[in-house]
């Protein structure tokens, strides 16, 4: 079955301690991004990936880092959380960036509390 | 910086009716256009994605791109209870902008 998997799905952890947000993808990908979504902000891309070794910010990349050495994993890493990083995560993969290739398949999400 | 703008709703609207969702986006020169489906809890599907302007219909559903007015908007017909969800419209290639997303409730 084509799917996006990320885990894990709950996380609750406290200011400071790195944690790291696993997403994988089994559909020979191109293109991953990783979510943030908050009551009233909606939906906002983090980072993403074109490629193994390419990635670039999206709207609110502080705090987090990823990296994307194979083509179906691109982990999110918070290398020192806050309570302002509490939020529903989503990993996303799509065949590429062109027409008709940039559709998102999201993964289930991530639901994360930093105390 | 490309922005989204809808309505957060909710929308409410009986059953068997059209229900109509309507975005903004203020880039002139985004080119790709997604609307999303979510259930509470859930992570979002995809509905229909749109790329030229005019109308593109999937079933029950409609897209609609108005670049001039910059412009989308989803046209749900024969609405069903199940289409009760939040709706989120984006743009982009790589890097992608979401609306906050229209929340829809169909009645019985």
């Amino acid at each position: 079955e084509a799917q996006v998997t990320q885990n894990p799905r709950y996380l609750i952890t406290v200011t400071g301690k790195k944690l790291t947000v696993t997403c994988s993808q089994n559909m020979n990908h191109e293109y991953m991004s990783w979510y943030r979504q908050d009551p009233g902000l909606g939906l906002r891309q983090i980072y993403y990936s074109m490629n193994v070794e390419v990635t670039d910010k999206g709207d609110v990349p502080e705090g987090y880092k990823v990296s994307r050495k194979e083509k179906r994993n691109f982990p999110l890493i918070l290398e020192s959380p806050s309570p302002n990083q509490t939020s529903l995560y989503f990993c996303a993969s799509s065949a590429g960036t062109g027409f008709s290739k940039n559709i998102q398949y999201f993964g289930a999400g991530t639901r994360l509390s930093v105390l | 910086q490309k922005e989204v703008e809808q309505n957060s709703g909710p929308l409410s609207v009986p059953e068997g009716a059209i229900a109509s969702l309507n975005c903004t986006y203020s880039d002139r020169g985004s080119q790709s256009f997604f609307w999303y489906r979510q259930y509470s809890g859930k992570s979002p599907e995809l509905i229909m994605s749109i790329y030229s302007n005019g109308d593109k219909e999937d079933g029950r559903f409609t897209a609609q791109l108005n670049r001039a007015s910059q412009y989308i908007s989803l046209l749900i017909r024969d609405s069903k209870l199940s289409d009760s969800a939040t709706y989120l419209c984006g743009t982009g290639f790589q890097k992608l902008v979401f609306g906050t997303g229209t929340r829809l409730l169909v009645s019985p």
